[in-house]
């Protein structure tokens, strides 16, 4: 069964920093481009970043560019966001999710995992 | 940056048909994605490039795209299909390309 499992969320203080990872399942992880996804509550959905099968290229939505490092340890099948800097505006459900092809850019995300809650507060 | 716009809502009986927009600059130029996400659910790809169906999703859902309006059409509407629905494009129209979605479409089936 292909697979998405986020972990790692948890309430940190304005400022402080946190990595999320994302276990992959049930397909050929160094094949796809990978994706973070988050989801302020009640609000719509908020592309953050990506990074290409094999590491070598990154993108970031502005709101956490400078902030915000994506990575991935294809031995592992896993995917990583390091956030830091955090911010209340950073408070979402973050999902992690799969490219569908081999491109990186204009590619839909066809696997989604469940998310895992990021909450900024002091 | 790119802004893809949606309806807020759409409201539609059983059996019809609903069509939900997704307007942007030129966006007839652009791959264009869409996915439904159930409360408390994860999203899900329902079109992509813009009328291509994954596997599993009825053929009832279609997409279409021209000059500056994407459209996801789903036909014979069921119960089940009540949800949240959001396009989605890659920008590469400046130097920092990114990812978008659109505002979201609550579509509620009376």
């Amino acid at each position: 069964e292909v697979q998405l499992v986020e972990s790692g969320g948890v309430v940190v203080q304005p400022g402080g920093s946190l990595r999320l990872s994302c276990a992959a399942s049930g397909f050929t992880f160094d094949d796809y481009a990978m994706h973070w996804v988050r989801q302020a509550p009640g609000k719509g959905l908020e592309w953050v970043s990506l990074i290409s099968w094999d590491g070598g290229s990154t993108y970031y939505a502005d709101s956490v560019k400078g902030r915000f490092t994506i990575s991935r340890d294809n031995s592992k099948n896993s995917l990583y966001l390091q956030m830091n800097s955090l911010r209340a505006e950073d408070t979402a459900l973050y999902y992690c999710a799969k490219g569908m092809g081999v491109v990186i850019t204009g590619d839909a995300f066809d696997i989604w995992g469940q998310g895992t809650m990021v909450t900024v507060s002091s | 940056s790119y802004v893809l716009t949606q309806p807020p809502s759409v409201s539609v009986a059983p059996g019809q048909t609903a069509r939900i927009t997704c307007g942007g600059n030129n966006i007839g130029s652009k791959s264009v994605h869409w996915y439904q996400q159930k409360p408390g659910q994860a999203p899900v790809l329902v079109v992509y490039d813009d009328s291509d169906r994954p596997s599993g999703i009825p053929e009832r859902f279609s997409g279409s795209n021209s000059g500056n309006t994407a459209t996801l059409t789903i036909s014979r509407v069921e119960a089940g299909d009540e949800a949240d629905y959001y396009c989605q494009v890659w920008d590469s129209s400046s130097d920092h390309p990114l990812y978008v979605f659109g505002t979201g479409t609550k579509v509620t089936v009376l």
